[in-house]
Order: C-alpha cells, then structure tokens, then sequence
C-alpha cells in the first residue's frame, strides 16, 4: 500500500459545480498537508495548506483534513474552466525536515 | 521575483547516456530540491541540496546525483540513462532547510529517453 492515494481522474464536470478530490494516506505521522495544482507542462503551485485536522478556507477553495480517518479533501465551488488542472495533495510528518509525499494527482476538467 | 527556472525544457537522449540539468532558484533561495514525475509513480523525492550540501536523499540508485554552487544553482546528472528515466524533472526552491510547503517548484526538464 502506498503511503498517499489519491484517485487519478479524470474527472469532467460543468461549469459551475463544486467539486471535491481527495486524498487517503497510511502514515499517521503525517502532519501538515498541501494541495498543489499543476497546469499542463507548468510545475506544481502551492493552492491550500493545511496542518493537522479541521478545514481551511480560501475564495473558492476549502480543504479538509480528518487526521482520524486519514483522509483529505480540496472542495472547489462554482468551477471555471481555469481550474481544468491536476491536483496533486502532499503532505510530510514534520514543516521542515522532511521530504513531501505526493499523491499521484487527479486531473479535473471544467467544461464552459 | 523571477521565479524558479529550469534549463533545458526538453531534452532526447539516447539508453546509455548521461545527462545534466540545471536548476536556478529564486533570488534568496538556499534549498533546492530535485524530484521525478512519471504518470505511474508520481512525483517522488530525489534529494534536497542546501548551502552546497546534499542534505536528504529518496530512494533513487545512484545514478541519479546532483551538485549545488555557492550561488544555490543546482545541477542534477543521470548517468547510464535507462527507458524508465523518461520523466519529467522538477526543482523546487524554499528559503531554509526542507522549506515542505514554502517550497517553489520550477516548470520542469522533459527528459525523454529512446
């Protein structure tokens, strides 16, 4: 079992929807937790980060940890077709130190 | 700020070859950290380089090595490339040791190997 999984998509929705990816992970080390979004041949930026349980908002977009059930969301609400990315979540056992652990990304597409 | 950049964007070479990619970081950046994308590992941590130090290291032969200059560029070398190092490179660049989420990744070298 891999220490982060996350579903590789792709997932196609209208504009508009909320969407919502997520992530499980096996570590229960794993403190802080990163959604990264990547655009085709761009490297990963840095959208939602996170530490420990609980939700975190910004504009759009919300993320989610449940360190109980090691489980991570992203939501993204009212959609455009800009999001059209793949989300990769991450996290590492310490903000410094460690390596980042990366799920292998889900590629969304928003259609106008 | 300029951001990360990442020299060359694309590169073809042949099984057997050796290959260097280079990795400049943001003005003030001291850490630089290497890592591979393929669609079926992922992104996976090569290693970090920080004040001319390799400081952590994934789980990659040693094939895979890199360097860092006084002026935190970075360079990464392959050595005896094999078909399953196709990927795609990326440098991230933090201002301290393991910058983990403070950590800015480059656009990454497409290295393609036939």
């Amino acid at each position: 079992q891999k220490e982060v999984e996350q579903d590789p998509g792709p997932l196609s929705v209208p504009e508009g929807a909320i969407v919502s990816l997520n992530c499980t992970y096996s570590n229960s080390a794993f403190q802080y937790f990163m959604w990264y979004r990547q655009y085709s041949r761009k490297g990963p930026e840095l959208l939602m980060y996170t530490y420990s349980s609980g939700n975190k908002e910004d504009g759009r977009f919300t993320a989610q940890v449940d360190k109980s059930s090691k489980y991570i969301s992203l939501f993204i609400r009212d959609s455009q077709p800009s999001d059209s990315a793949t989300y990769l979540c991450a996290m590492s056992e310490n903000q410094a130190g460690t390596a980042l652990i990366f799920g292998k990304g889900t590629t969304l597409s928003v259609s106008s | 700020k300029a951001g990360v950049t990442q020299t060359p964007r694309y590169l073809i070479k042949t099984r057997g070859q050796q290959v260097t990619l280079s990795c400049s970081p943001i003005s003030g950046h001291r850490s630089v950290s290497w890592y591979q994308q393929t669609p079926g590992q992922g992104l996976q941590f090569l290693f970090e380089y920080f004040s001319e130090t390799q400081r952590n290291k994934g789980n990659f032969p040693g094939r895979f090595s890199g360097r860092q200059f006084s002026n935190s560029r970075s360079e990464m070398n392959v050595s005896t490339l094999e078909l399953g190092d196709s990927a795609l490179y990326l440098c991230a660049s933090s201002l301290r040791l393991a910058g983990g989420a403070e950590q800015y990744f480059g656009p990454g070298t497409r290295l393609t190997v036939t």
